[in-house]
């Protein structure tokens, strides 16, 4: 069966622009969570989705930050006027609950030059 | 809190055993580890819900002392695959789920 999907795996973007990243998770897991990873560091958490509901979005740095998940099933992250400090790898992760595993997508690795 | 790893890293020969530890200095319920491999995903390995739980499988197993408020993972006879860095997961204080990471600790195996 397929496992969580990201996109894109990299992205470069200038300072200043808006990047979107995605996340298809497993089919039927009502959970969804965001992290950001910097380099030799463990995943910070940044936003949980319940289906479509935004439950928890306490992780998030800025209202730079936004993410959305409208159907219960993709979410995106949206990052405006991004800053070098935003470089990092953009992780999301799905499990069936929220108490269950989570199953982790290779993550996206942004670069703001 | 982020729970604490030790070591940070460790180099290992096959065949050779090690041990990973991580500590929170807040009450634990549950402990998740993860096993990371560079530029790719966290592979779950295990959960640890009770105190006193020991988990395994292959030859990588886990144990969780409430207590102490600790968890440790237990690799042994390790193989070349095993090479790549570990971190243990705790629950964040809202109930949603979120894990707190630790900072990692990095295992190398070598032939």
């Amino acid at each position: 069966g397929a496992g969580v999907s990201q996109s894109p795996r990299y992205k470069v973007a200038k300072r200043g622009q808006d990047v979107a990243l995605r996340c298809d998770p497993i089919s039927g897991h009502v959970s969804l969570f965001w992290y950001q990873q910097a380099l030799g560091q463990g995943p910070e958490f940044l936003t949980y989705f319940q289906n479509e509901a935004q439950l928890d979005k306490s992780g998030l740095p800025s209202d730079r930050f936004f993410a959305e998940r409208p159907e219960g099933s993709v979410s995106t992250l949206k990052i405006q006027r991004t800053q070098q400090e935003d470089s990092a790898v953009y992780l999301c992760a799905s499990s069936p609950t929220q108490d269950q595993p989570q199953h982790f997508g290779d993550g996206t690795r942004l670069s703001i030059l | 809190q982020q729970p604490v790893q030790s070591p940070q890293a460790v180099i290992l020969r096959e065949g050779e055993d090690a041990v990973i530890n991580c500590s929170s200095s807040k009450a634990l319920y549950s402990v998740h580890w993860y096993r990371q491999k560079h530029g790719e995903a966290p592979v779950f390995l295990m959960i640890l819900l009770k105190g006193g739980e020991q988990k395994g499988h292959d030859k990588i197993s886990a144990s969780f002392n409430e207590k102490k408020q600790q968890s440790s993972l237990y690799l042994t006879a390790s193989q070349l695959s095993y090479s790549g860095t570990y971190f243990c997961g705790t629950p964040g204080s809202s109930n949603t789920g979120k894990l707190i990471f630790g900072q990692g600790t990095t295992l190398q195996v070598k032939p």
